[in-house]
Protein backbone atom coordinates (compact mmCIF):
# COMPACT_ATOMS: atom_id res chain seq x y z
CA UNK A 1 0.00 0.00 0.00
CA UNK A 2 1.07 3.15 -0.57
CA UNK A 3 2.40 5.59 2.22
CA UNK A 4 1.45 8.66 0.97
CA UNK A 5 -2.12 9.27 -1.00
CA UNK A 6 -2.99 12.57 -2.73
CA UNK A 7 -6.71 13.87 -3.77
CA UNK A 8 -8.10 14.88 -6.30
CA UNK A 9 -6.19 12.93 -8.71
CA UNK A 10 -6.96 16.06 -11.20
CA UNK A 11 -8.72 18.91 -11.02
CA UNK A 12 -9.45 21.81 -13.72
CA UNK A 13 -9.63 25.71 -12.48
CA UNK A 14 -9.89 29.16 -14.67
CA UNK A 15 -7.33 31.33 -14.49
CA UNK A 16 -7.24 33.07 -11.37
CA UNK A 17 -8.92 31.38 -9.32
CA UNK A 18 -7.07 29.53 -6.24
CA UNK A 19 -7.13 25.95 -5.71
CA UNK A 20 -6.30 23.62 -2.71
CA UNK A 21 -4.54 19.91 -2.83
CA UNK A 22 -4.27 17.36 -0.37
CA UNK A 23 -1.97 14.68 1.07
CA UNK A 24 -1.82 12.19 3.46
CA UNK A 25 0.82 9.94 4.16
CA UNK A 26 1.83 7.27 7.04
CA UNK A 27 5.64 7.20 6.57
CA UNK A 28 6.67 7.24 10.35
CA UNK A 29 9.01 8.42 11.75
CA UNK A 30 8.47 11.43 9.54
CA UNK A 31 11.20 13.54 8.76
CA UNK A 32 9.81 16.03 6.10
CA UNK A 33 7.66 16.66 3.78
CA UNK A 34 8.00 18.36 0.01
CA UNK A 35 5.67 19.20 -2.40
CA UNK A 36 7.20 19.25 -6.12
CA UNK A 37 6.06 20.54 -9.28
CA UNK A 38 6.52 18.39 -12.30
CA UNK A 39 5.33 20.19 -15.63
CA UNK A 40 5.04 17.07 -18.74
CA UNK A 41 7.78 15.80 -19.65
CA UNK A 42 9.62 17.14 -17.40
CA UNK A 43 11.76 16.09 -13.95
CA UNK A 44 10.05 16.90 -10.64
CA UNK A 45 11.03 20.52 -9.14
CA UNK A 46 10.89 21.28 -5.40
CA UNK A 47 8.55 24.05 -4.48
CA UNK A 48 8.53 23.57 -0.58
CA UNK A 49 9.87 21.49 2.04
CA UNK A 50 8.72 21.24 5.58
CA UNK A 51 9.67 19.42 8.87
CA UNK A 52 7.52 18.37 11.76
CA UNK A 53 7.86 21.33 13.53
CA UNK A 54 6.82 23.44 10.67
CA UNK A 55 3.08 24.32 9.78
CA UNK A 56 3.28 26.52 6.90
CA UNK A 57 5.32 27.81 4.00
CA UNK A 58 5.10 29.70 1.35
CA UNK A 59 6.76 30.18 -2.14
CA UNK A 60 5.87 32.76 -4.12
CA UNK A 61 1.62 31.80 -4.81
CA UNK A 62 2.23 28.41 -3.55
CA UNK A 63 1.39 27.82 0.32
CA UNK A 64 1.55 24.54 1.78
CA UNK A 65 0.48 23.15 5.50
CA UNK A 66 1.65 20.52 7.48
CA UNK A 67 -0.01 18.51 10.20
CA UNK A 68 2.39 16.21 11.53
CA UNK A 69 -0.38 14.53 14.05
CA UNK A 70 -2.84 13.56 11.70
CA UNK A 71 -0.19 13.18 8.87
CA UNK A 72 -2.01 15.65 6.24
CA UNK A 73 -0.56 18.32 4.29
CA UNK A 74 -1.80 20.44 1.58
CA UNK A 75 -0.91 22.76 -0.91
CA UNK A 76 -2.73 26.51 -1.70
CA UNK A 77 -2.60 27.76 -5.12
CA UNK A 78 -3.26 31.25 -5.06
CA UNK A 79 -4.24 33.53 -8.52
CA UNK A 80 -3.79 30.34 -10.35
CA UNK A 81 -1.90 31.14 -14.09
CA UNK A 82 -1.69 28.77 -17.11
CA UNK A 83 2.05 28.03 -16.29
CA UNK A 84 0.50 26.39 -12.94
CA UNK A 85 -0.72 23.57 -15.34
CA UNK A 86 1.57 20.30 -13.85
CA UNK A 87 1.71 17.28 -11.89
CA UNK A 88 2.04 18.30 -7.98
CA UNK A 89 3.91 15.49 -5.86
CA UNK A 90 3.53 14.92 -2.44
CA UNK A 91 6.97 13.76 -1.47
CA UNK A 92 7.18 12.48 2.18
CA UNK A 93 10.76 11.70 3.85
CA UNK A 94 11.52 9.00 6.76
CA UNK A 95 13.76 9.72 9.64
CA UNK A 96 17.29 8.92 8.59
CA UNK A 97 16.47 7.44 5.59
CA UNK A 98 17.26 8.65 2.02
CA UNK A 99 14.79 6.24 0.22
CA UNK A 100 11.39 9.22 -0.77
CA UNK A 101 7.57 8.07 0.00
CA UNK A 102 6.25 9.39 -3.67
CA UNK A 103 2.35 10.37 -3.93
CA UNK A 104 1.04 9.97 -7.34
CA UNK A 105 0.62 13.18 -7.88
CA UNK A 106 -2.57 15.88 -8.63
CA UNK A 107 -2.82 16.84 -12.05
CA UNK A 108 -3.78 20.50 -12.62
CA UNK A 109 -5.11 22.34 -15.41
CA UNK A 110 -5.71 25.73 -15.42
CA UNK A 111 -8.10 27.37 -17.92
CA UNK A 112 -8.40 30.83 -19.32
CA UNK B 1 26.50 24.53 -13.06
CA UNK B 2 22.92 24.18 -14.63
CA UNK B 3 21.34 21.39 -12.50
CA UNK B 4 20.97 17.61 -13.03
CA UNK B 5 21.09 16.70 -16.75
CA UNK B 6 20.45 13.31 -18.72
CA UNK B 7 21.12 11.68 -21.72
CA UNK B 8 19.11 10.98 -24.16
CA UNK B 9 15.88 12.76 -23.79
CA UNK B 10 14.29 10.18 -25.63
CA UNK B 11 14.94 6.49 -27.03
CA UNK B 12 13.15 4.47 -28.81
CA UNK B 13 13.59 1.11 -29.14
CA UNK B 14 12.52 -2.32 -30.32
CA UNK B 15 11.78 -5.37 -27.92
CA UNK B 16 15.38 -7.18 -27.38
CA UNK B 17 17.22 -4.00 -28.03
CA UNK B 18 19.96 -3.15 -25.21
CA UNK B 19 19.57 0.96 -24.19
CA UNK B 20 22.05 2.83 -21.94
CA UNK B 21 21.23 5.81 -19.88
CA UNK B 22 23.48 9.11 -19.02
CA UNK B 23 22.82 11.59 -15.85
CA UNK B 24 25.14 14.02 -14.91
CA UNK B 25 24.49 15.45 -11.22
CA UNK B 26 25.23 18.31 -10.03
CA UNK B 27 28.91 18.63 -9.56
CA UNK B 28 29.16 18.75 -5.62
CA UNK B 29 26.38 16.12 -4.82
CA UNK B 30 27.55 13.25 -3.77
CA UNK B 31 24.57 11.22 -3.86
CA UNK B 32 23.05 9.92 -7.09
CA UNK B 33 19.10 8.31 -7.75
CA UNK B 34 17.77 6.27 -9.93
CA UNK B 35 13.47 6.30 -10.02
CA UNK B 36 10.97 4.87 -12.70
CA UNK B 37 7.68 6.41 -13.61
CA UNK B 38 5.26 5.47 -15.28
CA UNK B 39 2.05 7.68 -16.13
CA UNK B 40 -0.23 8.84 -14.04
CA UNK B 41 2.06 7.55 -11.19
CA UNK B 42 5.00 9.22 -8.85
CA UNK B 43 8.51 7.72 -8.98
CA UNK B 44 9.23 4.66 -7.94
CA UNK B 45 12.99 4.35 -6.30
CA UNK B 46 15.43 1.83 -8.63
CA UNK B 47 18.92 2.46 -6.74
CA UNK B 48 21.50 5.16 -5.07
CA UNK B 49 24.54 5.91 -5.31
CA UNK B 50 27.23 7.07 -2.48
CA UNK B 51 30.17 8.34 -4.60
CA UNK B 52 30.54 5.37 -6.76
CA UNK B 53 29.56 2.43 -4.50
CA UNK B 54 26.17 1.36 -5.01
CA UNK B 55 24.48 1.03 -1.71
CA UNK B 56 21.07 -0.16 -2.57
CA UNK B 57 18.68 -1.52 -5.48
CA UNK B 58 15.17 -2.06 -5.83
CA UNK B 59 13.64 -5.47 -6.28
CA UNK B 60 12.31 -3.52 -8.71
CA UNK B 61 15.62 -3.37 -10.79
CA UNK B 62 15.60 -6.69 -12.33
CA UNK B 63 18.71 -8.34 -13.20
CA UNK B 64 18.18 -6.82 -17.15
CA UNK B 65 19.20 -3.52 -15.23
CA UNK B 66 22.50 -2.47 -14.30
CA UNK B 67 23.59 0.74 -13.22
CA UNK B 68 27.38 1.98 -12.52
CA UNK B 69 29.26 5.49 -11.41
CA UNK B 70 32.46 4.29 -11.92
CA UNK B 71 34.06 8.00 -10.58
CA UNK B 72 31.39 8.76 -8.42
CA UNK B 73 30.32 11.25 -10.71
CA UNK B 74 28.24 10.73 -13.82
CA UNK B 75 26.44 7.67 -13.50
CA UNK B 76 24.80 5.08 -16.44
CA UNK B 77 21.85 3.22 -16.11
CA UNK B 78 21.79 0.14 -18.65
CA UNK B 79 18.56 -2.11 -19.60
CA UNK B 80 19.05 -5.13 -21.23
CA UNK B 81 16.73 -7.36 -23.63
CA UNK B 82 14.51 -4.42 -23.39
CA UNK B 83 10.51 -5.24 -22.85
CA UNK B 84 7.42 -3.34 -23.40
CA UNK B 85 6.93 -3.06 -19.84
CA UNK B 86 10.17 -1.18 -19.50
CA UNK B 87 8.86 1.67 -20.93
CA UNK B 88 8.48 4.37 -18.65
CA UNK B 89 10.17 8.06 -17.95
CA UNK B 90 13.66 7.02 -16.31
CA UNK B 91 14.37 9.86 -13.58
CA UNK B 92 17.59 10.52 -11.96
CA UNK B 93 18.18 12.52 -8.96
CA UNK B 94 21.42 14.18 -7.27
CA UNK B 95 21.47 15.57 -3.71
CA UNK B 96 24.46 16.75 -1.32
CA UNK B 97 23.51 15.15 2.19
CA UNK B 98 20.90 12.12 2.47
CA UNK B 99 18.39 14.18 3.97
CA UNK B 100 19.12 17.04 1.14
CA UNK B 101 16.57 18.37 -1.41
CA UNK B 102 16.98 15.44 -4.00
CA UNK B 103 17.34 17.45 -7.66
CA UNK B 104 15.59 15.75 -10.16
CA UNK B 105 16.95 15.65 -13.99
CA UNK B 106 14.48 16.30 -16.71
CA UNK B 107 14.61 12.50 -17.04
CA UNK B 108 15.02 10.04 -20.51
CA UNK B 109 11.38 9.01 -21.67
CA UNK B 110 11.75 5.48 -23.41
CA UNK B 111 9.60 3.71 -25.52
CA UNK B 112 10.03 0.09 -26.36
CA UNK B 113 7.81 -1.22 -29.44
Amino acid sequence: KNQVEQSPQSLIILEGKNCTLQCNYTVSPFSNLRWYKQDTGRGPVSLTIMTFSENTKSNGRYTATLDADTKQSSLHITASQLSDSASYICVVSGLNDYKLSFGAGTTVTVRA
Amino acid sequence: DTGVSQDPRHKITKRGQNVTFRCDPISEHNRLYWYRQTLGQGPEFLTYFQNEAQLEKSRLLSDRFSAERPKGSFSTLEIQRTEQGDSAMYLCASSLGFTETQYFGPGTRLLVL
